[in-house]
């Protein structure tokens, strides 16, 4: 069953632009990862943080956790065409990582 | 470090048949998930090894099943294949299993 769900389930934007996707969740936490999927491919590791931690960088990445609202937001500043891919959060409590729905985000050059 | 590993990229089988999926993590991680993906359930938890012991179990029938041997490979085996089964299976391997996932390229099994 899925822990997480994103919002929304598709965005499209243009280059440039930023991307806002949130994840909401049900139970407690230890930590939230986030996701990156090119079609069809593997997943690709984006950033963890904790759920002690409010905020978190990586690069363009941008990572906010409200455990008070069961939360999370994942920002994509100015971004490219390369970017276009499915994004999912996952959840770990104290015994598995839980796989979200996953937001499509879609950048046109 | 070399990625994780996954065989055969492409799988086509018939219903009622049996499949065995392969696993090779990166060098020094002892967890091994294996994950299906479908386009209408999404990214499904199937299980997890542990240092050759099944961990966690998602909640799949006991056609799926799966094992890891002391190298920390793992394999995963479908049996009596459904039209349902067809899915992109995905393992991913950790230090610990709650940390960063690193994932394969994935199984694409289609199921005639």
């Amino acid at each position: 069953s899925q822990q997480g769900e994103e919002d929304p389930q598709a965005l499209s934007i243009q280059e440039g632009e930023n991307a806002t996707m949130n994840c909401s969740y049900k139970t407690s936490i230890n930590n939230l990862q986030w996701y990156r999927q090119n079609s069809g491919r593997g997943l690709v590791h984006l950033i963890l943080i904790r759920s002690n931690e409010r905020e978190k960088h990586s690069g363009r990445l941008r990572v906010t956790l409200d455990t008070s609202k069961k939360s999370s937001s994942l920002l994509i500043t100015a971004s490219r065409a390369a970017d276009t891919a499915s994004y999912f959060c996952a959840t770990v409590n104290t015994d598995k990582l839980i796989f979200g729905t996953g937001t499509r985000l879609q950048v046109f050059p | 470090k070399a990625g994780v590993t996954q065989t055969p990229r492409y799988l086509i089988k018939t219903r009622g048949q049996q499949v065995t999926l392969s696993c090779s993590p990166i060098s020094g991680h002892r967890s091994v998930s294996w994950y299906q993906q479908t386009p209408g359930q999404g990214l499904q938890f199937l299980f997890e090894y542990f240092s050759e012991t099944q961990r966690n179990k998602g909640n799949f029938p006991g056609r799926f099943s799966g094992r890891q041997f002391s190298n920390s490979r793992s394999e995963m085996n479908v049996s009596t294949l459904e039209l349902g089964d067809s899915a992109l299976y995905l393992c991913a391997s950790s230090l610990y299993g709650r940390d960063t996932q690193y994932f394969g390229p994935g199984t694409r099994l289609t199921v005639l």
